[in-house]
């Protein structure tokens, strides 16, 4: 157990809607990692959170968009769903932002947009 | 961030030493090498990092050429369980942000 909480596990919505993913960190973590993960792309740098603070993007489409609250739980919000979001979302995090501090990640939600 | 190469797949004989390679031939002085693994679509799992010296922990070694262009990891006695995607990633040491996941070493563990 990496103590990186995702919920929820599973999600099934259809096209066109919107959906909210959460993440709470180990305790005691500031940093907030999300990735998505499909079939054909692997495992895809989202964006990254300090502290409450977004610290790095990365391929993340216009129509999704995260945050962290002061208690540290992140979401991330996913609008007007297509087919192609289907994929696993990670939320991973690390007790700083140094590199030699690893990243610890939950085991993901699983949604898929029909 | 320099870019790793890893062979797309091997096999190994449960209770034997399984050594998964990595080439980092542009690592830069300041980046730390970590391996993952991914076992079956559950979270990728931590295993170990190093910067310049070899490491060991409770799952795994990580061996370190001296010229840090290629890397090791050795699971010390391979059981089914350790059937999985295995990642190495180089990570900058200041940015210390995101890992970028290549697409890994899949390793099966045969009986």
């Amino acid at each position: 157990d990496s103590g990186v909480t995702q919920t929820p596990k599973h999600l099934i919505t259809a096209t066109g809607q919107r959906v909210t993913l959460r993440c709470s960190p180990r305790s005691g973590d500031l940093s907030v990692y999300w990735y998505q993960q499909s079939l054909d792309q692997g495992l895809q740098f989202l964006i990254q959170y300090y502290n409450g603070e977004e610290r790095a993007k990365g391929n993340i489409l216009e129509r999704f968009s995260a945050q962290q609250f002061p208690d540290l739980h992140s979401e991330l919000n996913l609008s007007s769903l297509e087919l192609g979001d289907s994929a696993l979302y990670f939320c991973a995090s690390s007790a700083e932002v140094i590199a030699n501090s690893p990243l610890h990640f939950g085991n993901g939600t699983r949604l898929t947009v029909t | 961030d320099a870019k790793t190469t890893q062979p797309p797949s091997m096999d190994c004989a449960e209770g034997r030493a399984a050594n998964l390679p990595c080439n980092h031939s542009t690592i830069s002085g300041n980046e730390y090498v970590y391996w993952y693994r991914q076992i079956h679509s559950q979270g990728p799992q931590y295993i170990i990092h190093g910067l310049k010296n070899n490491e060991t922990n409770e799952m795994a070694s990580l061996i370190i050429t001296e010229d840090r262009k290629s890397s090791t990891l050795i699971l010390p006695h391979a059981t089914l369980r350790d059937t999985a995607v295995y990642y190495c990633i180089v990570r900058v040491a200041f940015k210390g942000g995101k890992l970028i996941f290549g697409q890994g070493t899949e390793l099966s563990v045969k009986p």
